[in-house]
């Protein structure tokens, strides 16, 4: 599975978008880019996932470049229980895999009120 | 409905002791995973369960480390002769191992500490 790189910590205002960014330059064509996210002293959930066309849900939205090379994952109006360690992973997803996920250090996101 | 449930949520032992974590997954998903978290790192996988078999358990890191889920539904991850080395929070999750998604859904986790 392909290695993801990610900045160590992001601040941003309560009320505001957050766009946290991921770098995976050695995504293959099969490889799928998820992410998660873990509130203290819980364990991790799942936000959203792409291939190649931007992804949408409740929870965010997931802007993967053409070459696929980055992705940002944006919450758009962030509150305090967004205050989590963000991840992105990128893995292939098929029925025959093992479907393991590959944890970095993530990004730890501080929403300020 | 109910999600992943782990027990217990806290373990303190000595080290050399044998220790069993328990994991009751999501009803009906048939895949289930064991992680690893150490302090200030991200999860590490230990091993994952298709139904009853163990389909890859490259991530256990040595054979004091072994994990049965005899039914397809309930797991046990089992220590032997624990280390300090071993303390850290242990994850389980669950999926429905069907589709492209698999997302996998957490358990609270179980803090092992050894002393």
């Amino acid at each position: 599975d392909a290695k993801t790189t990610q900045p160590p910590s992001m601040d941003c205002a309560e009320g505001r978008a957050a766009n946290l960014p991921c770098n995976h330059s050695t995504i293959s064509g099969n490889e799928y880019v998820y992410w998660y996210r873990q509130i203290h002293s819980q364990g991790p959930q799942y936000i959203i996932h792409g291939l190649k066309n931007n992804e949408t849900n409740e929870m965010a939205s997931l802007i993967i470049t053409e070459d696929r090379k980055s992705s940002t994952l944006i919450l758009p109006h962030a509150t305090l229980r967004d205050t989590a360690v963000y991840y992105c992973i990128v893995r292939v997803a098929w029925a025959g895999a093992t479907n393991k996920l590959i944890f970095g250090t993530g990004t730890l996101l501080a929403v300020q009120p | 409905g109910a999600g992943v449930s782990q027990t217990p949520s806290n373990k303190v032992t000595e080290k050399g002791k044998y220790v069993e974590l328990r994991c009751d997954p999501i009803s009906g998903h048939t895949a289930l995973y064991w992680y690893r978290q150490s302090l200030g790192q991200g999860p590490e996988f230990l091993i994952y369960f298709q139904g009853t078999g163990a389909a890859d358990d490259s991530g256990l890191p040595n054979d004091r480390f072994f994990a049965v889920r005899p039914e397809g539904s309930v797991s046990t991850l089992k220590i032997q002769r624990t280390e300090r080395g071993d303390s850290a929070v242990y994850l389980c999750a669950s999926s429905s191992g069907t589709g492209d998604i698999n997302e996998q859904f957490f358990g609270p986790g179980t803090r092992l500490t050894v002393l």
